[in-house]
């Protein structure tokens, strides 16, 4: 499968304040990128995601950002709430397929 | 409403004994993957289905196998389960190849 990598394995914010989560991606072919969210126990939820000729997207309190030039994807959440704790997967598409990172466990602190 | 529907959420079988894990959509989406997710680690793809066209992943141990008999359902069986397949198998549809992909709740299944 195609190497899709996380910077920070954990990542503690102050409830709201915003965090950033990185991703890093190896194939310059990947032209599709989604955040998802996964909480214990459950199945990936669908956060936001980016095509390869966009380098910003926003949605409600979330923004993606994509920089080709050095293969890297962020998900930015604003106002970061308790409900937000969670497991945060970058999944690239090479066109038919998706191949997840390592994931990062985002923790708010009360 | 559910859109990907798992059953059942929770499996345990017998070291060697064939197990079915079963997938169900009521989106008509073309596309049906199966991934497998140990405990900390990041989803890893077993094989997809589009439409009637299976799909492997190179990686993937021939003890696992698939099945979808029709556009709805989709089923992952495991032949001979070991205590390394102990996992969550996440299902997951999409209309095509790069379109989102929703995932279902996921069968954890547990061998022993």
């Amino acid at each position: 499968g195609e190497s899709v990598g996380l910077h920070l394995p954990t990542l503690s914010v102050q409830e709201g304040d915003n965090s950033i989560i990185n991703c890093a991606y190896s194939n310059s072919a990947s032209d599709y990128f989604i955040w998802y969210k996964q909480e214990s126990g459950k199945g990936p939820q669908f956060i936001i995601d980016i095509r390869s000729n966009m380098d910003k997207r926003q949605g409600q309190r979330v923004t993606v950002l994509l920089n080709k030039t050095v293969k890297h994807l962020s998900l930015q959440i604003a106002a970061t709430q308790p409900g937000d704790s969670a497991v945060y997967f970058c999944a690239e598409n090479t066109g038919n397929q998706f191949y997840f990172g390592t994931g990062t466990s985002l923790t708010v602190i009360p | 409403d559910a859109m990907v529907i798992q059953n059942p959420r929770y499996q345990v079988t017998q070291f060697g004994k064939p197990v079915t894990l079963s997938c169900s959509q009521t989106l008509n989406h073309n596309v049906m993957y199966w991934y497998q997710q140990k405990s900390s680690q990041a989803p890893k793809l077993l094989f997809h289905y589009y439409d009637k066209d299976f799909n492997n992943e190179a990686d993937t141990p021939d003890n696992f196998q698939s099945r979808r008999p029709n556009t709805s359902f989709c089923f992952l069986d495991i032949r001979s389960p070991g205590l390394g397949d102990a996992a969550m198998y996440l299902c997951a549809t999409s209309k095509t190849l790069n379109t989102e992909a929703f995932f279902g709740q996921g069968t954890r299944l547990t061998v022993v």
